[in-house]
């Protein structure tokens, strides 16, 4: 358990839904992000929140929202997917302060999503 | 050039032996450096994280950076089947909190 809880675990969702992913983190941590992992790609950064401000939006698609209403939680709304958008979606969060290396991501299980 | 490179493996040592996985980067401005041990269907959980040039031990692991050389390293000792994974090398990008990740070497410890 590393401080950092995702669900659902796993979804399964048609094209013209809208669904939401959730995170939680218990670990007093200020930066929260989202990655998509897909088979043989390395994970893809989405999202970067610091201090509940989005920092980063890494050319994603608007059918993928972020939504960030404390340091604590982060959602992830998805609406209108396309099929090649089934993957592993992660969670992360680290602790940063200015002037200091760069903190350690701990990650979520991650949410499963297939997209028909 | 990717930015963060690693041998997609399989890499297969026997049990007890040192396993060696590699990875280069390209943004010379990049501070920070971490391995992640991912296995099969779960979340990347963090091995090692470096900063500095050298060498840094913790346990089995030992991560190795040269940042004049843009690489960094990371052996395990004593390899054992449970070290069988995926393992991904991340660098931060840019001096933030942003990492950029590769794609991963497949680490198989054989009996």
């Amino acid at each position: 358990e590393t401080g950092v809880t995702q669900t659902p675990r796993h979804l399964v969702m048609g094209m013209t839904n809208k669904k939401s992913l959730k995170c939680e983190q218990h670990l007093g941590h200020n930066a929260m992000y989202w990655y998509k992992q897909s088979a043989k790609k390395p994970l893809e950064l989405m999202f970067v929140y610091n201090f509940k401000e989005q920092t980063e939006n890494n050319s994603v698609p608007s059918r993928f929202s972020p939504e960030c209403p404390n340091s604590s939680h982060l959602f992830l709304h998805l609406h209108t997917l396309q099929p090649e958008d089934s993957a592993l979606y992660l969670c992360a969060s680290s602790l940063e302060a200015s002037g200091r290396a760069v903190g350690i991501q701990y990650f979520g299980a991650g949410t499963r999503l297939s997209v028909l | 050039q990717k930015e963060v490179e690693q041998n997609s493996g399989p890499l297969s040592v026997p049990e007890g032996a040192i396993a060696s996985l590699n990875c280069t980067y390209s943004d010379r401005g990049s501070q920070s450096f971490f391995w992640y041990r991912q296995y099969s269907g779960k979340s990347p959980e963090l091995i090692m994280s470096i900063y500095s040039n050298g060498d840094k031990e913790d346990g089995r692991f030992t991560a190795q950076l040269n940042k004049a050389s843009q690489y960094v390293s990371l052996l395990i000792r004593d390899s054992q089947p449970s070290d069988s994974a995926t393992y991904l090398c991340a660098v931060n990008r840019g001096g933030g909190n942003k990492l950029t990740f590769g794609t991963g070497t497949q680490l198989k410890v054989e009996l």
